[in-house]
């Protein structure tokens, strides 16, 4: 079975910082996506960035990037120049086909 | 915009009820999926559907059922509600087929307190 391991329950990080969101996952398919998505207090789920397991290339949208090393089996989120509005639950997410399970989840708080 | 729509917002039921959770998608979109959200455990898959009348367990099926007759219409079924199923459940919904590993599109989420 496919897990998704997010290790940090909690993250604190200044305005206009760099941070990164830890996310592995364990799988012995050869084609998958992941995916994070994030979760502000309103509840909604916001789909951020996917990176698909046969690409080259670091994922980036914006000031979201995906740290990609498929042979540690790890897919972290780096966000650039924090903002307030940053705040939120982040989940890492993996697809196979038709599924897509999710990680705990790791809930960041920017300060001013 | 693809809308997932789920019935209710906020529901009370009380134990050993026979609960209903709908969602309906505008899409077309082939892939439908269940999930429940308890902090720290994060969103936990309890089934999801590929097709029409197609289901697949996820990793915590036990005590739920689904029902998918219609392509746009994914129903969640707690069989006989016990107060651990007291959480927020979340629907979505994906294209499927030769769109696989695409985004999900989500629900505003079902709370749902079981007393």
């Amino acid at each position: 079975a496919q897990k998704i391991t997010q290790t940090q329950p909690g993250m604190f990080v200044q305005e206009k910082e760099a941070v990164t969101l830890d996310c592995t996952y364990d799988t012995s398919d050869p084609s998958y996506g992941l995916f994070w998505y994030k979760q502000p207090s309103s509840g909604e789920m916001i789909f951020l960035i996917y990176q698909g397991s046969y690409d080259q290339q670091n994922a980036t949208e914006g000031r979201y990037s995906l740290n990609f090393q498929k042979a540690r089996k790890s897919a972290n989120l780096v966000i650039s120049a924090s903002q307030l509005g940053d705040s939120a639950m982040y989940f890492c997410a993996m697809s196979r086909t038709n599924d897509m399970r999710f990680g705990a989840g790791t809930r960041l708080t920017v300060k001013p | 915009d693809v809308k997932v729509t789920q019935s209710s917002r906020y529901l009370v039921k009380r134990t050993g009820e026979k609960v209903f959770l709908e969602c309906v998608q505008d899409m077309d979109h082939e892939n439908m999926f269940w999930y429940r959200q308890d902090p720290g455990l994060g969103l936990r898959l309890i089934y999801f559907s590929y097709d029409v009348k197609m289901k697949e367990k996820g990793d915590i099926p036990e005590g739920y059922s689904v029902s998918r007759e219609k392509k746009e219409r994914f129903s969640l079924i707690l069989e006989s509600a016990s107060t651990n199923q007291t959480s927020m459940y979340l629907c979505a919904s994906s294209w499927g087929g030769a769109r696989a590993n695409e985004k999900l599109f989500f629900g505003s989420g079902t709370q749902l307190s079981v007393l």
